[in-house]
């Protein structure tokens, strides 16, 4: 079965500076979809940015961007210009496509346990 | 608006005392799931729904039903409550369970169990 694992239950970053969460995954699968959303206060799940694993370029959105290192299977989520508003917690997830191995997961979504972001002033 | 709308978004409740927390999507999504969330164990999937009438079971499963007789509503039910099912719980809906779009989630139900 596939895991992820987010090491840091609690990071904290200045405004206007960078961070980095970082996320590991264990899978013997060649092709799936690694996802980062954001949990504000408000409870509500937001897509940030996603990841094919076929594909080697890291994926961009705006001021967050990953490091996908397939071979290492770390996929670590980086903020630019942290803003106050990024402040929430931060999942990772992983998705095998159906066709991947055992063909049964059938698009499940495994989450990581989570990573709190503070953004100071 | 496109939407998945959960109901209620708070409940307290007794143990053994039925419940079911409606979920409705307006995109005509085939594929629907429920995930609970708990503190350091992240979201983890309760049920999923491939279209109507199939419905199969996620990693945590006992406990709960589900049914899906229709394509925008996938209710999650709770025939004998107990505390241990304390816990915040996501609607999720996408438009099929191939491919790469992206998962709609609800606002969130929070649960509590006396």
């Amino acid at each position: 079965a596939q895991t992820v694992t987010q090491s840091q239950p609690e990071m904290s970053v200045q405004e206007a500076e960078t961070v980095t969460l970082s996320c590991t995954y264990d899978t013997s699968e060649s092709d799936y979809y690694l996802f980062w959303y954001k949990q504000p206060p408000s409870r509500q799940m937001i897509l940030v940015i996603r990841q094919e694993a076929y594909k080697q370029q890291n994926a961009t959105e705006n001021r967050f961007s990953v490091n996908f290192q397939k071979a290492a299977k770390s996929f670590s989520l980086k903020i630019s210009d942290s803003q106050l508003g990024d402040a929430a917690m931060y999942f990772c997830a992983y998705r095998s496509p159906p066709e991947g191995a055992g063909g049964t997961s059938y698009g499940k979504l495994t989450f990581g346990q989570g990573t709190i972001l503070t953004v100071h002033p | 608006e496109a939407q998945v709308t959960q109901n209620p978004r708070y409940l307290i409740t007794v143990t053994g005392k039925k419940l079911t927390v409606t979920c409705s999507q307006n995109m005509n999504h085939e594929y629907m799931s429920w995930y609970r969330q708990d503190p350091g164990l992240g979201l983890r999937q309760i049920y999923y729904s491939m279209n109507v009438e199939v419905t199969d079971k996620g990693d945590v499963p006992e406990g709960y039903k589900v049914s899906r007789k229709e394509k925008r509503n996938f209710p999650l039910i709770l025939e004998s409550p107990s505390p241990n099912q304390t816990s915040l719980y996501f609607c999720a809906s996408r438009l099929h369970y191939r491919g790469y779009q992206p998962q709609h989630f609800g606002d969130g139900t929070r649960l509590s169990i006396l």
